[in-house]
């Protein structure tokens, strides 16, 4: 089964729109770490942010915000009046305690393919 | 300010081939990891090193793949006997403290003949 599952495959929007990004995770943890990246068309993955566990606060950072909600196992990311160079593909991912340490694989869901047109 | 460091960037290879990749990791960081992807798919985890340790390896991580990080600094992981179902992105990370914040190479793009 995913841990990470990504239900959006591909969003499309016009520069400017709001866009939500879903992330559903799963895990027996008490423990864990949640992050997303992006990909841009270069290739090379960005780490964006990481939440822990026992922090549910929403977080904003400029544009982007993100909700973490325990309760659904969410962890959603928002970016506010997008912008043509938000186009990439986005990963949510999570990292799990092993042997007392959330310090091992990062598990990915599959990307979601942001597009903003201009 | 260097980052994640990989080479070579790209590599064609004719199947039966064995072929090895390097990573070299933030100066200070002391875990790295290895990683593969595919056209449209997540990273998938290969395998993790804690300076010279190799902790943990993915099940993906088959015989004919092996990875080392000799002196706790950078890494190699060689694939013998390539086959084309190898063929995918190859990706390095590397982190330090608490948190697992990973930051990645520009990969390794690996096509097999």
């Amino acid at each position: 089964a995913q841990k990470v599952t990504q239900a959006q495959t591909e969003i499309s929007v016009v520069e400017k729109e709001d866009v939500t990004l879903d992330c559903v995770y799963e895990t027996r943890d008490t423990t864990y770490y949640l992050f997303w990246y992006k990909q841009p068309p270069s290739g090379e993955l960005v780490f964006l942010i990481r939440r822990n566990s026992f922090d549910e606060q929403n977080e904003i950072s400029g544009r982007y915000s993100w909700n973490f909600q325990k309760s659904t196992s969410s962890f959603n990311f928002t970016i506010t009046a997008s912008q043509v160079v938000d186009s990439a593909v986005y990963f949510c991912a999570l990292s799990e305690a092993l042997r007392g340490s959330t310090l091992g694989r990062l598990y990915f869901g599959r990307g979601t393919q942001l597009t903003v047109w201009p | 300010d260097t980052g994640v460091s990989q080479d070579p960037r790209h590599k064609i290879t004719k199947r039966g081939q064995n072929v090895t990749f390097r990573c070299d990791p933030i100066s200070e960081h002391n875990r790295l990891y290895w990683y593969r992807q595919t056209l449209g798919q997540g990273p998938e985890f290969l395998t993790y090193f804690q300076n010279e340790a190799q902790l943990e390896k993915s099940r993906l991580l088959s015989d004919r793949f092996s990875a080392e990080r000799p002196k706790g600094s950078f890494s190699t992981l060689e694939i013998q006997r390539t086959e084309q179902g190898d063929s995918a992105m190859y990706l390095c990370a590397s982190s330090f403290g608490d948190y697992n914040e990973q930051f990645f190479g520009p990969g390794t793009r690996l096509t097999v003949l």
